[in-house]
């Protein structure tokens, strides 16, 4: 268990509306990332942080914004919400040398 | 192309079968190798990491091939506990982090 949680697990929202998904870590981790797994695209990186208040963007950034003030908390916002990030997004932790993921968040945007 | 490419499947094996599962990636620069297990609807766990020499967990052995860019995951006496997908994931270095790249991940139904 890596002690990693997502909140909320499953949400439907509306086109144009923000939406904030929430990951906590409980360890102390430093590296801590965001995905989103799509049907035949595989996990693809959003933004990932470094340290508090160290963020960077991945592959998939547009549209996304993120912000960690604390060390055990890692957000993601869409700004304006599109059906296109209709997505499963995961967060995740860097420990040794891979990832461990949190339990997922499945968003819907009408 | 993929920086890392996998078989989509499914693999429909019985129960108590052998069944292999490859992956090839792209860029040479890729320093680590793993290969995760992803339940339906639940998140990817690490099921063990690949080294050069290749390495075995109890019925799981993992080889890697640099010179042909190939990662191999070889499942014994498989479970119908053992169905899943199972993602081929690779490790870049550089920069202020070190990024994992997915493939999409191979199907495995077992079948009692």
């Amino acid at each position: 268990d890596a002690g990693i949680t997502q909140s909320p697990r499953h949400k439907v929202t509306e086109t144009g509306t923000p939406v904030t998904l929430r990951c906590h870590q409980t360890e102390n981790h430093r590296y801590m990332y965001w995905y989103r797994q799509d049907p035949g695209h595989g996990l693809r990186l959003i933004h990932y942080s470094y340290g508090v208040k160290d963020t960077d963007k991945g592959e998939v950034s547009d549209g996304y914004s993120v912000s960690r003030s604390k060390t055990e908390d890692f957000l993601l916002t869409l700004e304006s919400a599109t059906s296109s990030q209709t997505s499963v997004y995961f967060c995740a932790i860097a420990y040794l040398d891979t990832q461990y993921f949190g339990p997922g968040t499945r968003l819907t945007v009408l | 192309r993929k920086e890392v490419e996998q078989d989509p499947g499914p693999f429909n094996v019985p129960e108590g079968a052998t069944v292999a599962f490859n992956c090839t990636y792209s860029n040479s620069a890729s320093q680590s190798f793993f290969w995760y297990r992803q339940d339906c609807r639940k998140e990817p766990k690490l099921l063990m990491s690949v080294y050069s020499s290749g390495n075995e967990d109890g019925r799981f052995t993992a080889q890697l091939n640099r010179a042909s860019q190939y990662i191999s995951l070889l499942i014994r006496d498989s479970k119908l506990s053992d169905s899943a997908t199972y993602l081929c994931v690779v490790k870049k270095y550089g920069g202020a982090t070190n990024k994992l790249i997915f493939g999409t991940g191979t199907l495995l139904a077992v079948q009692p």
